[in-house]
């Protein structure tokens, strides 16, 4: 079955980095866009950014751009998110998200990891 | 961006009622090339996930009861689920992913009444 296994969040101190990774299996990895999507404590769904099965196409939300970067190994059917000056408001839950590769529509979530930067 | 307005922020139905849920786009999320709408709904339950309900705004994901069911075009969509059960309990999402960023509705919180 089609499991996403978030790992690396934490706490961490403004302006600090943190890499989260996101392990996939139970489908043909490289075949799919992949998606790192979070929801801050209480709030709503933001979408941060998408890479393309290759890895050749890449898109950032503006609220991330330049500070967050998404990257993929198809070889270890694993997608990251290196993220550095990390702010208060970066606080919530990350997810990854199986995302089709004609459409980018987000089929398949995963449990996501905690973040939560406080000094 | 395109904006996605959804409403009610909270509704409670009565077990065996039909409830329905809005969605508004600030732009026309139809692509011309095929024809169809890039409007998604996402069930999130607590402590759980979202969970794909609804695709092409009317195409029911593999595995969801008929009783979910999505309309509209263009810029206004429409979740109905036709019989509230308990387990529909949730927070319901819609979603554009006709363009990046994609964005998403703030969300309707669905409970029994």
């Amino acid at each position: 079955q089609v499991q996403l296994v978030e790992s690396g969040g934490g706490l961490v101190k403004p302006g600090g980095s943190l890499r989260l990774s996101c392990a996939a299996s139970g489908f043909t990895f490289r075949d799919y866009y992949m998606t790192w999507i979070r929801q801050a404590p209480g709030k709503g769904l933001e979408w941060l950014s998408h890479i393309s099965s290759s890895g050749s196409t890449i898109h950032y939300a503006d609220s991330v751009r330049g500070r967050f970067t998404i990257s993929r190994d198809n070889a270890e059917n694993s997608v990251y998110l290196q993220m550095n000056s990390l702010r208060d408001e970066d606080t919530a839950v990350y997810y990854c998200g199986r995302a089709t590769t004609v459409t980018t529509l987000i089929d398949f979530w995963g449990q996501g990891t905690l973040v939560t930067v406080s000094s | 961006d395109i904006v996605m307005t959804q409403s009610p922020e909270s509704l409670a139905v009565s077990l065996g009622e039909r409830a329905t849920i809005n969605c508004k786009s600030s732009q026309y999320v139809l692509h011309s090339s095929n024809n169809k709408n890039y409007l998604a709904w996402y069930q999130q339950k607590v402590g759980q996930p979202p969970k794909l309900l609804i695709y092409w705004a009317s195409t029911r994901e593999s595995g969801v009861p008929d009783r979910f069911s999505g309309s509209g075009s263009g810029t206004d969509f429409t979740l109905t689920i036709s019989s509230l059960q308990a387990e529909d309990v949730a927070v319901y999402y819609c979603q554009q992913y006709y363009t990046t960023p994609q964005t998403f509705g703030q969300g309707t919180k669905l409970e029994i009444k």
